[in-house]
């Protein structure tokens, strides 16, 4: 049972363009972090959300939590070729140790 | 600068070897996790664990095993490779109760 879906799954826009990703689930989770990986790497963090329908932002990227803490969105404007990454969303639940890692949403930003 | 380091980038084996994929990381964390990366299915947990010594299966533990006899170091180990075990692994750490986690850079294992 995958507990995130991201949407879209794969993402090419060209440079300068704004783009949303999606990760959605049908559970309430305590907190919401969302990692990027480039290729040849680990993921890295972006951004940890805590609080439902909180809005953070890292420059260009924004990162909302829904008021029901079942769902959240990333917000890239002006997108750039450095953009260029697989963007994971990752759910942890209350009490729990691990978190539960959304399907991916691969970005390609084209020059 | 913090470091999660895995032993092995790339991996060729075949099938029914055992195989050993070592983790170690420097920020005296207590929580290890072993991951695999599968395209289209994100990162699925295999093991995890938050002492030594300590081990915890995940969403998909069924042909891996861990060992944890220091702190710094998780081991994840395959017993009999098998073709579906082929995969990126991903080793992570993070301080206990807080969300972060820190990620090696990978090991692709291709089995034959």
């Amino acid at each position: 049972t995958q507990l995130l879906e991201q949407s879209p799954q794969f993402l090419s826009i060209q440079e300068g363009e704004n783009l949303t990703v999606y990760c959605n689930s049908s559970s309430v989770f305590s907190s919401l972090q969302w990692y990027r990986q480039e290729p040849g790497e680990g993921p890295v963090l972006l951004v940890t959300v805590v609080t439902g329908g909180e809005v953070k932002k890292l420059k260009r990227l924004t990162f909302q939590f829904g008021d029901a803490r079942k769902d959240s969105s990333l917000h890239i404007t002006a997108a750039q070729t450095g953009d260029t990454g697989l963007y994971l969303c990752a759910g942890r639940q209350t009490g729990a140790n691990n978190l539960f890692f959304g399907t991916g949403t691969r970005l390609t930003v084209i020059p | 600068d913090v470091k999660v380091t895995q032993s092995s980038r790339y991996l060729v084996k075949r099938t029914g070897e055992k195989v050993f994929l070592e983790c170690v990381q420097d920020m005296d964390h207590e929580n290890m996790f072993w991951y695999r990366q599968d395209p289209g299915l994100g990162l699925r947990l295999i093991y995890f664990s938050y002492d030594v010594k300590m081990k915890e299966k995940g969403d998909i533990p069924e042909g891996y095993s861990v060992s944890r006899e220091k702190k710094e170091r998780f081991s994840l180990i395959l017993e009999s490779a098998s073709t579906n075990q082929t995969s990126m692994y991903l080793c992570a750490s993070s301080p206990h109760n807080t969300g972060e986690l820190f990620f090696g850079e990978g090991s692709r294992l291709t089995v034959l």
